[in-house]
């Protein structure tokens, strides 16, 4: 079984339009997040959850809007798409969101045209 | 900018030589970790080791950390094809409910 699952793979979409990108995972973690990885490889955080709640929000534009229906999901829904937008999305997940041991998903690779 | 640093960029070697890759970050941590990205794939935490260790042993994987020079390195020994990805060390701090990237080494063993 697969401890982070995020869907779709692959993702093409216009500018302007409205994604939606899933997590889940079920090795029972408290903390999940939305990393973003752009051309350049440079990952870095979007948000964290702990248990449902908001953690961090790194800065994020407001068209991105994270939602955690339990703590074993955290999806992430990208309102009025732009081609900057167009990057590699990882959820992953941490018994802890102290800075410790992070399982990644594999990745959502979104392209905006 | 938290952001790490890690040098070579690149680097490429033969099948059986040992590989090192450095890091380098900017506030005090509670750990450092190491991670592996192969093509296309997710990142696979490789290993962790404490602000409060100085080197630690996994397998071929041998990391030390100097929290006085700010600075890791992961040294993979009797490299392997299967050993090509990306590598990237990531911090973390107690509170900060995150892990803070460097900009990773794209380790490439030729046969």
């Amino acid at each position: 079984d697969t401890a982070v699952s995020q869907t779709p793979k692959y993702l093409v979409t216009q500018m302007g339009n409205d994604k939606s990108i899933k997590c889940e995972q079920n090795l029972g973690h408290d903390t999940m997040y939305w990393y973003k990885q752009d051309s350049k490889k440079f990952l870095k955080i979007m948000f964290s959850y702990n248990n449902k709640e908001l953690i961090i929000n790194e800065t994020v534009p407001n068209r991105f809007s994270p939602k955690s229906p339990d703590k074993a999901h955290l999806n992430l829904h990208i309102n009025s798409l732009e081609l900057g937008d167009s990057a590699v999305y990882f959820c992953a997940s941490s018994l802890e969101g102290k800075g410790t041991e992070a399982f990644f998903g594999q990745g959502t690779r979104l392209t905006v045209v | 900018s938290q952001q790490g640093e890690e040098d070579p960029q690149a680097l490429s070697i033969q099948e059986g030589e040992n590989a090192t890759m450095n890091c380098s970050y900017k506030t005090s941590i509670n750990n450092l970790q190491w991670y592996r990205q192969n093509s296309g794939r997710g990142l696979v935490h490789l290993i962790l080791i404490r602000s409060n260790e100085r080197e630690k042993h996994s397998g071929r994987l041998r990391v030390t950390l100097d929290t006085s020079k700010k600075s890791s390195s992961l040294l993979i020994t009797a490299s392997r094809a299967a050993d090509t990805a990306s590598y990237f060390c990531a911090t973390g701090r107690w509170g900060a409910q995150k892990l803070v990237f460097g900009q990773g080494t794209r380790l490439t063993i030729n046969p």
